[in-house]
């Protein structure tokens, strides 16, 4: 299986701040790469598919790059409502497996 | 607008079963793939299992291969997963999502609960 591991696990930030979080695939999995957004008690969103492209509707403020092994993903000035959990998932083969998430938080 | 709602979470012991609903409304649900993913409290994401929209192939994770069923009635736009011999690290929430690798939706969640 491919295990996807995301970093950091938490992260403390303040309202306008610039955060990455990055995910790093155990093997090359071209542009594979999905971000979920997991707010508190809720379902998990789609943010960004295929490592850049920008889900219909999702702020332009978010946006993630890499490719092969190393992925990003962006908010560059924190909003409010932005304090959530994120999760990468490779989309390469199965079983289709998520990082263990990054939560972040307000500092 | 795509919407999925899940249903059939409960307490159960271990070895019990269950049945979980995901009711899709919004998209012409036979066209599309189906999954089942789930979340342990406090911990990340697991894909469970995959339906095709046919109904023709399905796809297990290896921790549930064997215990859980994957299944669909198109006439009824509805999602099932047939839960057998359920073990204490089953308990979580679980997801219906659409698609096979990419879930663009996402139903609110059902709590499983196993314990004795």
């Amino acid at each position: 299986d491919i295990q996807m591991t995301q970093s950091p696990s938490s992260l403390s930030a303040s309202v306008g701040d610039r955060v990455t979080v990055t995910c790093r695939a155990s093997q090359s999995i071209g542009s594979y790469v999905n971000w979920y957004q997991q707010r508190p008690g809720k379902a998990p969103k789609l943010l960004i598919h295929t490592a850049s492209t920008l889900q219909s509707g999702v702020p332009s403020r978010f946006s993630g790059s890499g490719s092969g092994t190393d992925f990003t993903l962006t908010i560059s000035s924190l909003q409010p409502e932005d304090f959530a959990t994120y999760h990468c998932q490779q989309s390469y083969d199965m079983p289709y497996t998520f990082g263990q998430g990054t939560n972040l938080e307000i500092k | 607008e795509v919407q999925l709602l899940e249903s059939g979470g409960d307490l159960v012991e271990p070895g019990g079963s269950l049945r979980l609903s995901c009711a899709a409304s919004g998209l012409t649900f036979s066209s599309y793939t189906m999954t089942w993913v789930r979340q342990a409290p406090g911990k990340g994401l697991e894909w469970v299992s995959t339906l095709t929209g046919s109904g023709g192939i399905t796809y297990y994770a290896d921790s549930v291969k064997g215990r859980f069923t994957i299944s669909r009635d198109n006439s009824k736009n509805t999602l099932f997963l047939q839960m057998n011999n359920l073990r204490v690290e089953d308990t979580a929430v679980f997801y219906c999502a659409k698609g096979k690798g990419l879930y663009d939706y996402w139903g609110q969640g059902t709590l499983v609960t196993v314990s004795s």
